[in-house]
């Protein structure tokens, strides 16, 4: 059964300071990654997305990594600002006969506190 | 990239009663689907909306309970009938883009509250 976790659950940390949110995965076969970021009471939005031969990606502040050999993914927030207090979510694709499925993560929800 | 609208943005509702959902997209879409989002879970799909043929429901959703219309390549509707407090959702609609890399955009959301 393809599946995402995401770690960790929630996560607390001062405006200014980084930040990594970790994804291990089990889908198969691999298709793409995503990060998206979710405001509360909002549809996610996309940060990156990243390929299989991808193994890294930055969207300003942003930067997703990818292992495919390990079916880890991290997303990086350097800098935090208040206005990144959200959910994180990973996204994995798979292309199963042709036809695109996704596995959602539950997410992290992230505070930026001042 | 796809802007998606939804409305209503947030709704009360008794139990019982059914509401409608729409979605309208700024560009004609191939692939349209509806997700609910429960709180404190991940996003769920609840159907692929097919334009022209029934929808494509996922296991442990049926057509009575979730009907879906898609009239054109740029509109939906989602109805969720006879509802219950534990239809208490957002419900969101979701697009694939064109390009190659198929990326998929999200509406705003529906945040139902049923009592």
């Amino acid at each position: 059964k393809n599946q995402v976790e995401q770690s960790p659950q929630s996560l607390i940390i001062l405006e200014g300071k980084n930040c990594t949110l970790q994804c291990n995965y089990t889908v198969s076969p691999f298709s793409n990654l995503r990060w998206y970021k979710q405001d509360t009471g909002r549809g996610p939005v996309s940060l990156t997305i990243m390929t299989f031969s991808e193994n890294t990606k930055s969207n300003g502040r942003y930067t997703a990594t990818l292992d495919a050999d390990t079916k880890q993914s991290s997303l990086h927030i350097t800098a935090s600002q208040l206005s990144d207090s959200a959910s994180y979510i990973c996204v994995v694709s798979d292309r199963s006969g042709g036809y695109q499925k996704v596995t959602f993560g539950i997410g992290t929800k992230l505070q930026v506190i001042p | 990239s796809a802007v998606i609208s939804q409305k209503p943005s947030r709704d009360i509702c008794q139990r019982g009663t059914s509401l409608t959902i729409q979605c309208q997209v700024d560009s004609q879409v191939t692939m349209m689907f509806w997700y609910r989002q429960q709180p404190g879970q991940s996003l769920t799909l609840i159907a692929t909306a097919n334009q022209g043929s029934e929808a494509t429901y996922e296991s442990g959703f049926v057509i009575d309970k979730f009907p879906i219309s898609r009239p054109n390549l740029t509109f939906s509707t989602l109805t969720v009938s006879n509802m219950s407090p534990e239809d208490s959702s957002i419900y969101l609609c979701s697009v694939l883009g064109l390009a190659d890399n198929n990326e998929q955009f999200f509406g705003p959301g529906t945040r139902l509250t049923v009592l």
